[in-house]
């Protein structure tokens, strides 16, 4: 049972034009939620992260949202870069409510930013 | 500062086999994660350790184990490796505050498994 869902596996956006991902989960618990960003042979590395008592955070070109009722977040990124271009990692925890579950993720989006 | 290290960086082994990898955290991160990437199944939870105990767990079978020493360096080992153990292994460090902080994880390059 997936409980943190990326529905597109793949997403290309024109450079200078704003690309945005989309993550849905199903547990109600998680209250933390982070954007991770992966190239080829790197490991993840930290993007951005939104608290479940937000709605919004920002940083530079990039934005979450959070929609607690709809249990969807999404990640948008303006303006798109050619050096955007890589697989986005959606993730959750629960570590307010006692859970130890480490992150949660999910299976990612490529991003792919046309010249 | 470094960051997190892995090795080695690539592996090969046949089946019924055991491996041992090996992750070396950031400087100051007392907690050390390990997760699983498949191209199916994403980023998988394996286990957390925090001052050289297990914290966390996730669901993987008990031929997956780990262990944190004093230096915070950790080791995850997988005995009688199955075809389906392939995947990329990435070790993550954090600072450690304890449960119910909300810590950054720092992620190394990963080992690349390959079963034959």
């Amino acid at each position: 049972d997936q409980q943190v869902k990326q529905n597109s596996p793949s997403l290309s956006v024109q450079e200078g034009r704003i690309s945005i991902l989309n993550c849905d989960y199903t547990n109600s618990m998680f209250d933390y939620f982070l954007w991770y960003k992966k190239y080829p042979a790197e490991g993840p590395t930290f993007l951005i992260s939104i608290s479940s008592i937000k709605d919004k955070n920002e940083d530079g070109r990039f934005t979450v949202f959070l929609n607690k009722s709809a249990k969807h977040l999404s990640l948008h990124i303006v303006p798109s870069q050619p050096g955007d271009s890589a697989v986005y990692f959606c993730a959750a925890s629960d570590y307010s409510g006692g859970g130890a579950d480490g992150l949660t993720f999910g299976k990612g989006t490529h991003l792919i930013i046309q010249p | 500062k470094a960051g997190v290290t892995q090795t080695p960086r690539y592996l090969i082994k046949t089946r019924g086999q055991q491996v041992t990898l090996s992750c070396s955290p950031i400087s100051g991160h007392r907690s050390v994660s390990w997760y699983q990437q498949t191209p199916g199944q994403g980023l998988q939870f394996l286990f957390e350790y925090f001052s050289e105990t297990q914290r966390n767990k996730g669901n993987f079978p008990g031929r997956f184990s780990g262990r944190q020493f004093s230096n915070s360096r950790s080791e995850m080992n997988v005995s009688t490796l199955e075809l389906g153990d392939s995947a990329l292994y990435l070790c993550a460090s954090s600072l450690g505050q304890g449960e119910g902080s909300n810590e950054k994880l720092f992620f190394g390059s990963g080992t690349q498994l390959s079963v034959l």
